[in-house]
């Protein structure tokens, strides 16, 4: 499975945009490139995904770059309650995920009042 | 509201005694499985299904049995639990094998004492 690199660690201001960068050199062509976060004690939720093209949603803006070997989480007004672990995921729809994602150790974002 | 269920959320038990962590999906998903979290190990997937009576072994199902006789349901069963089961279980469910949002419940502590 190709791998992607997060920090470890953000942190930002509540009220302020935060991005959120993830890298996936060896990313496939039919790698699609999803999002997810983690509150303290809840499972795994859904932000956002994306294959080549720029992707917005209620919750989140997704920068792919050209290359598609890096893109960015990202939150346009953070708040408290976006303290969570971001999880950056490559799914490979067409080939043998089965549609595991594979999780990283992600990256913990803090929201400072 | 689109949900996936689990029950119980806590449960302590001892070594060797049978259980099972029931799980339920509301949205008529195809697929469904189940994912384990241990500190420093991430998520990882145990089992999966991709429609009724089809299962099959994700990443670590050393200990674990599953069934799918009914479409929502997706039950995890432990047959002779050890301390190394000890884990946050979360289950998941998805429309299909492509590039879909996938929906985790909420999770269910165990410990095996």
């Amino acid at each position: 499975d190709a791998k992607t690199t997060q920090p470890n660690s953000m942190e930002s201001n509540e009220e302020e945009p935060v991005h959120l960068p993830c890298n996936h050199s060896t990313i496939s062509g039919t790698d699609y490139i999803h999002w997810y976060r983690q509150l303290p004690s809840q499972g795994p939720e859904y932000v956002i995904h994306g294959l080549t093209s720029n992707v917005n949603n209620r919750m989140a803006s997704l920068a792919i770059a050209e290359d598609r070997k890096s893109s960015t989480l990202i939150l346009h007004r953070a708040t408290l309650r976006d303290a969570a672990v971001y999880y950056c995921i490559l799914y490979n729809a067409g080939g043998t995920s089965y549609g595991k994602l594979t999780f990283g150790q992600g990256t913990i974002l803090t929201v400072h009042p | 509201e689109a949900q996936v269920t689990q029950n119980p959320r806590y449960l302590i038990t001892v070594t060797g005694k049978k259980l099972t962590v029931t799980c339920s999906q509301n949205m008529n998903h195809e697929y469904m499985s189940w994912y384990r979290q241990d500190p420093g190990l991430g998520l990882r997937q145990i089992y999966y299904s991709m429609n009724v009576e089809v299962t099959d072994k994700g990443d670590v199902p050393e200990g674990y049995k599953v069934s799918r006789k009914e479409k929502r349901n997706f039950p995890l069963i432990l047959e002779s639990p050890s301390p190394n089961q000890t884990s946050l279980y979360f289950c998941a469910s998805r429309p299909g094998t492509g590039p879909y949002e996938q929906y985790f419940g909420p999770g269910t502590r165990l410990t095996v004492t």
